[in-house]
């Protein structure tokens, strides 16, 4: 069964800090990879999102993530964090179909 | 209104009661969604529609009832809920054709506490 796996329930990271959250997903092909951001209060809002083509995507917000078939990840990054980046991070697979699978979600705590 | 709005955004109701969550979007989409956000679980699909017909029933409860009953609308009948039904609720919707690849765009959701 596919599945998607965030191994950091949360992370602190200091303002102007780069950050890194990890995404590994199982499947045996190549699917369509997401990344969702959550603010408190709020639904997801999509961060970008990779189909094909070049392994490294760009995002919304100064945010970009690099899919590596070689290690089935899809983790983004961002060299610069802002106090507003605090939130839930979700990682997302759709192999094709309606059934797109969510990550646990890994929480961003950002200190000034 | 832009987006994809839902309400109430907060439901509190006892176990016998019948209540229903709606959600509208306005942006053209043909495929909806409903989802269950629980504290430290991965999001759960629990329904899908597009161009309102069913695709989706991900092993949900029969308390839970869901009506499209054109693109831009979708409910959630809910009765005889349990505590652990207790969680956020969020509705998304996409463009969608013949896949659930596209973007999904997501309301604020609802936030029900069932007693």
């Amino acid at each position: 069964a596919q599945s998607v796996t965030q191994p950091d329930i949360h992370i602190t990271v200091s303002e102007g800090a780069s950050l890194e959250l990890r995404c590994n997903y199982s499947y045996g092909a190549t699917p369509y990879l997401f990344w969702y951001v959550q603010s408190p209060g709020q639904g997801l809002q999509l961060l970008l999102k990779y189909f094909s083509g070049d392994t490294l995507v760009q995002g919304i917000k100064g945010f970009e993530a690099e899919f590596k078939r070689s290690q089935s990840s899809f983790n983004l990054r961002k060299p610069s964090v802002h106090w507003s980046d605090a939130a839930e991070y979700f990682c997302a697979v759709n192999p094709g179909g309606f059934k797109t699978i969510f990550g646990a979600g890994t929480r961003l705590f950002v200190k000034a | 209104e832009t987006g994809v709005t839902q309400t109430p955004r907060h439901l509190v109701m006892g176990m016998t009661n019948k209540k229903s969550l709606k959600c509208e979007q306005h942006l053209g989409h043909n495929a909806m969604y409903w989802y269950k956000q629980s504290a430290k679980k991965p999001l759960e699909l629990m329904f899908v529609y597009n161009f309102k017909e069913q695709t989706e029933n991900n092993s949900v409860p029969s308390r839970f009832s869901p009506e499209c009953p054109n693109s831009s609308h979708l409910f959630l009948h809910l009765h005889t809920l349990q505590p652990e039904d207790s969680a956020l609720y969020l509705c998304a919707s996409s463009q969608e054709g013949a896949g659930g690849t596209d973007t999904q765009y997501f309301g604020p959701g609802t936030r029900l506490t069932v007693l």
